[in-house]
């Protein structure tokens, strides 16, 4: 089944612990991307990768890290944490050519402390 | 920069009662124009997408969405909806040149039986 699976799906933490968030798709898509969605401001844009090796940043990119070492994986890495960091945190992927869909992960819910 | 504006926070309708989201984006050049859902407790999923030719799109679950390019908006639109309807919708866009997609704050649509 083409998807795209994070984990962990929620996580309470506390300030400064680093974490990394895992994002995986099966669908050789060139392009991935980290949003985080927070109540009446939607959907963020964090990082993305246009491909192996290649990032950059998003919209909200402060306080957080990624990586693009393999095509099908796109981990979130907070070095150190803070309470402004609690959130629901989306990876996606998309095909090469940003005008086709986005294909969406389920989701991480992240409490820091 | 671009940008979405979506002016309602939260819908509260009848079922059987017709349906129109507002959705206004900024940027200068051509774009790509998207509408998503989000189901409690899911992730994203695409209604419908317009890249170009006909204004009329039409989506999966009845729904469909007018690209009025002199007026910047891509308004949803079902005729009569369902309680399953009830949802997070989101619109996004992405100017042509561009590499991230742009998310609107969302919609909140309550679906009273």
């Amino acid at each position: 089944e083409a998807q795209v699976t994070q984990n962990p799906r929620y996580l309470i933490t506390v300030t400064g612990k680093k974490l990394t968030v895992t994002c995986s798709q099966n669908m050789n898509h060139e392009y991935m991307s980290w949003y985080r969605q927070d109540p009446g401001l939607g959907l963020r844009q964090i990082y993305y990768s246009m491909n192996v090796e290649v990032t950059d940043k998003g919209d909200v990119p402060e306080g957080y890290k990624v990586s693009r070492k393999e095509k099908r994986n796109f981990p979130l890495i907070l070095e150190s944490p803070s309470p402004n960091q609690t959130s629901l945190y989306f990876c996606a992927s998309t095909p090469q050519g940003l005008s086709n869909e986005q294909f969406f992960g389920p989701g991480t819910r992240l409490t820091v402390l | 920069a671009q940008s979405v504006s979506q002016h309602n926070h939260h819908v509260i309708l009848s079922e059987a009662a017709s349906l129109e989201l507002g959705c206004n984006y900024s940027y200068g050049g051509t774009v790509n124009l998207f509408w998503y859902v989000q189901y409690p407790g899911q992730h994203l999923q695409l209604l419908l997408k317009y890249f170009s030719g006909d204004p009329l799109v039409k989506g999966i679950k009845g729904f469909e969405a007018e690209f009025i390019k002199s007026k910047f908006s891509f308004n949803l639109r079902k005729p009569s909806v369902q309680w399953s309807d009830t949802a997070e919708y989101f619109c996004a866009v992405r100017g042509t040149g561009r590499r991230a997609l742009t998310f609107g704050s969302g919609t909140r649509l309550q679906v009273q039986p």
